[in-house]
C-alpha cells in the first residue's frame, strides 16, 4: 500500500514562530503537493513539486515556502506563523494523471 | 467560473435510498477524473476513478459526459456509513500535472 506520512499530526505554535511540516511518501512518486483545508473553502493548493528541487506555487503560496531535497520528502515551512494559518494541512503524492494519495493531515493551531 | 463545481448539499436521504451527485468541469482538456470520499476530520480517500465508458463498483456507479463536461456518482441502497463528503477531482493533460478538486458534496444518510 502507498503510504504518505505526515509526522506531526497536532501542533500548537505561537504567532511569529517558524513551523516545519514534514511529509514522506514511499512509492517513488514524482509529484507531491501541500494543501490546506478550511471549512467551506475546500482544498486549496499551497505548493506542489514535480521533481527533486523543483517547486511551483499553487493558489495560496503567500506566507509559505517548501523544500524538496529528496524525492520522497516534501516539507512545508511557515516562516513566521500567523493566526490565519490555523488550519488542517494535507500532503499528497502521485504519479502524473493517476490516483492522488493523501497523508492523514496535520492540524495546526497558531495562538 | 470555478474549474470544478459541485453542489455542496447537504443531501439528506434515508437508508436504502438512491442518491446521485454531479460535478461539472470547465476545462475541455481535462483528462482524468476521480471521486474521493472524505470523512469528518480525515484525509480524502479514493472512492473510484471515472472512465469514459462509465464504471461500477458495488453500489457505486460513476459516469463521464465529455460533451456536457460533467461527471456523476450514483449511490444505490444508501447505508449509514455512506455519510461523508464526496469530492470530485479532475486533472488536465499536458504540462505540469495538477489535480483540481471540487469543494465537495455532503451526504447524510439517516435511519
Amino acid at each position: 500500500d502507498v503510504k504518505v506520512t505526515q509526522s506531526s499530526r497536532y501542533l500548537v505554535k505561537r504567532t511569529g514562530e517558524k513551523v516545519f511540516l514534514e511529509c514522506v511518501q514511499d512509492m517513488d512518486h514524482e509529484n507531491m503537493f501541500w494543501y490546506r483545508q478550511d471549512p467551506g473553502l475546500g482544498l486549496r493548493l499551497i505548493y506542489f513539486s514535480y521533481d527533486v528541487k523543483m517547486k511551483e506555487k499553487g493558489d495560496i503560496p503567500e506566507g509559505y515556502s517548501v523544500s524538496r531535497e529528496k524525492k520522497e520528502r516534501f516539507s512545508l515551512i511557515l516562516e513566521s506563523a500567523s493566526t490565519n494559518q490555523t488550519s488542517m494541512y494535507l500532503c499528497a503524492s502521485s504519479f502524473s494523471g493517476n490516483t492522488i494519495y493523501f497523508g492523514e493531515g496535520s492540524w495546526l493551531t497558531v495562538v | 467560473r470555478k474549474e470544478v463545481e459541485q453542489d455542496p448539499g447537504p443531501f439528506n436521504v434515508p437508508e436504502g435510498a438512491t442518491v446521485a451527485f454531479n460535478c461539472t468541469y470547465s476545462n475541455s482538456a481535462s483528462q482524468s477524473f476521480f471521486w474521493y470520499r472524505q470523512d469528518c476530520r480525515k484525509e480524502p480517500k479514493l472512492l473510484m476513478s471515472v472512465y469514459s465508458s462509465g464504471n461500477e463498483d458495488g453500489r457505486f456507479t460513476a459516469q463521464l459526459n465529455r460533451a456536457s463536461q460533467y461527471i456523476s456518482l450514483l449511490i444505490r441502497d444508501s447505508k449509514l456509513s455512506d455519510s461523508a463528503t464526496y469530492l470530485c477531482v479532475v486533472t488536465k493533460s499536458g504540462g505540469s500535472y495538477i489535480p483540481t478538486f471540487g469543494r465537495g458534496t455532503s451526504l447524510i444518510v439517516h435511519p
